[in-house]
């Protein structure tokens, strides 16, 4: 069965560390990548996605991500977390030709001062 | 920058009453999605919507569940007779011109079923 799956549901990071969060997909073929944000109260927003071609992206917000299709891994970097990033983070998956986004559990970011 | 917005913003309703959730997607978007999000799990797919019927639907969205775009703005999410287990986040999403375009989230609507 397509999964995402994220392995880690809280991380804790200073402010000014730098900071990657973990996602595994199990596909039968690549899937089209994503990952979302979502602060308290709010809605999704897209960080950043991955259809093919270069396999490091770059989103907003200073993220970025690597495809590692070795890996099966789609892994969210920033170099320098900031207070106002703490908020939950969802990696998400598509096929190609489908359209049921799945979702991992979701990655809650603390940041302490 | 043109965004989905979803109301109400929180629906309070009792066991058995039918609720509707209205959503408004991108203007130029074909595609036209609703996700739940139970707390404190993941954010699940309920159904996709393109051309006026629904093309994708989850063993979630049952006889219960409906989907409709009464005009050429709105997409709503009717459930019929409400349970408790429906309290939930729903997100409204729309896409452009093909199936696999990114989706584009509303900020949510959050049901609770006393």
């Amino acid at each position: 069965a397509q999964s995402v799956t994220q392995p880690d549901i809280h991380i804790t990071v200073s402010e000014g560390a730098s900071l990657e969060l973990r996602c595994n997909y199990s596909y039968g073929a690549t899937p089209y990548l994503f990952w979302y944000v979502q602060s308290p109260g709010q809605g999704l927003q897209l960080l950043l996605k991955y259809f093919s071609g270069d396999t490091l992206v770059q989103g907003i917000k200073g993220f970025e991500a690597e495809f590692k299709r070795s890996q099966s891994s789609f892994n969210l970097r920033k170099p320098s977390v900031h207070w106002s990033d703490a908020a939950e983070y969802f990696c998400a998956a598509v096929s190609g030709g489908y359209q049921k986004v799945t979702f991992g559990i979701g990655t809650k970011l603390q940041v302490i001062p | 920058e043109p965004e989905v917005t979803q109301t109400p913003s929180h629906q309070v309703t009792q066991m058995g009453q039918e609720v509707i959730l209205r959503c408004v997607p991108i203007s130029n978007h074909l595609y036209f999605y609703w996700y739940r999000q139970i707390l404190g799990q993941k954010v699940e797919f309920l159904v996709s919507f393109y051309n006026n019927e629904i093309s994708e639907k989850s063993e979630i969205f049952d006889d219960q569940f409906s989907v409709e775009r009464p005009d050429g703005s709105n997409f709503t999410l009717k459930i019929r007779s409400t349970k408790l287990e429906d309290s939930a986040m729903y997100f409204c999403a729309s896409s452009g011109g093909v199936p696999t375009d990114t989706q584009y989230f509303g900020p949510g609507t959050r049901l609770t079923v006393l």
